[in-house]
């Protein structure tokens, strides 16, 4: 079945510090790949999302490339603010687009 | 943000009691989800629908069961609470079935 892998948390990183969080996947087909962000006591805001191979999606600064070659989709975020801090979650749709499947989320501290 | 509210926020439960959950829409959304987040599993499905009346079983369907005889309330219930449904629980919404937005959460504790 499809799977999605995150790099393991927590990251914690000094603001201005560049920033990457990786994501693999496991699916059948070509699905959607999404990157989600939820600030404490939130619930999931979508923050980018890549539709099809070679897609950049991009959002507050968040930039993330589906990569059909490597299976992965990487965010990444070239100076990152204390306000930045959160649990971040990539995911993928099924082949139907009706479902997704989440990573386990990777929490983030920008510390000042 | 899309329009999705959820309640109660919070609820405290004893085992073996029924708890229902509702999720409310205002966007007028085909498709609506409910999950439960838990430390280190992310974010599992416990059942969808995608019409009125029209729901289908996620990854972690037992014990849980769903209605939705309008577009927008879709409602989760536990029959039999059990502590390991302890959990937040979230409820997410999608039109064209591809791209959730998700409601602010429920807190459930089950004694």
């Amino acid at each position: 079945g499809d799977s999605v892998t995150q790099m393991e948390g927590p990251v914690t990183l000094s603001e201005e510090a560049f920033l990457t969080i990786n994501c693999t996947y496991t699916a059948t087909g070509y699905p959607s790949l999404f990157w989600y962000v939820q600030y404490p006591g939130e619930g999931l805001q979508l923050l980018l999302k890549a539709t099809k191979a070679d897609d950049k999606g991009s959002n507050k600064g968040f930039e993330a490339t589906y990569r059909k070659e490597t299976t992965s989709f990487h965010l990444e975020k070239g100076s990152v603010q204390v306000s930045d801090s959160a649990v971040y979650f990539c995911a993928l749709s099924d082949p139907s687009g009706s479902r997704l499947t989440f990573g386990e989320g990777t929490q983030l501290t920008v510390n000042p | 943000d899309a329009g999705i509210t959820q309640s109660p926020r919070h609820k405290v439960t004893e085992t073996g009691t029924p708890v229902t959950l509702r999720c409310h829409q205002t966007e007028n959304h085909r498709y609506m989800y409910w999950y439960r987040q838990d430390p280190g599993h992310g974010l599992r499905l416990i059942h969808y629908s995608y019409g009125v009346k029209d729901t289908d079983k996620g990854e972690v369907s037992d014990g849980y069961s769903v209605s939705r005889s309008k577009t927008e309330d879709f409602l989760l219930t536990l029959e039999s609470a059990t502590s390991s449904q302890t959990s937040v629980y979230f409820c997410a919404i999608s039109s064209s079935a591809d791209t959730q937005y998700f409601g602010p959460g429920t807190r459930l504790t089950v004694l």
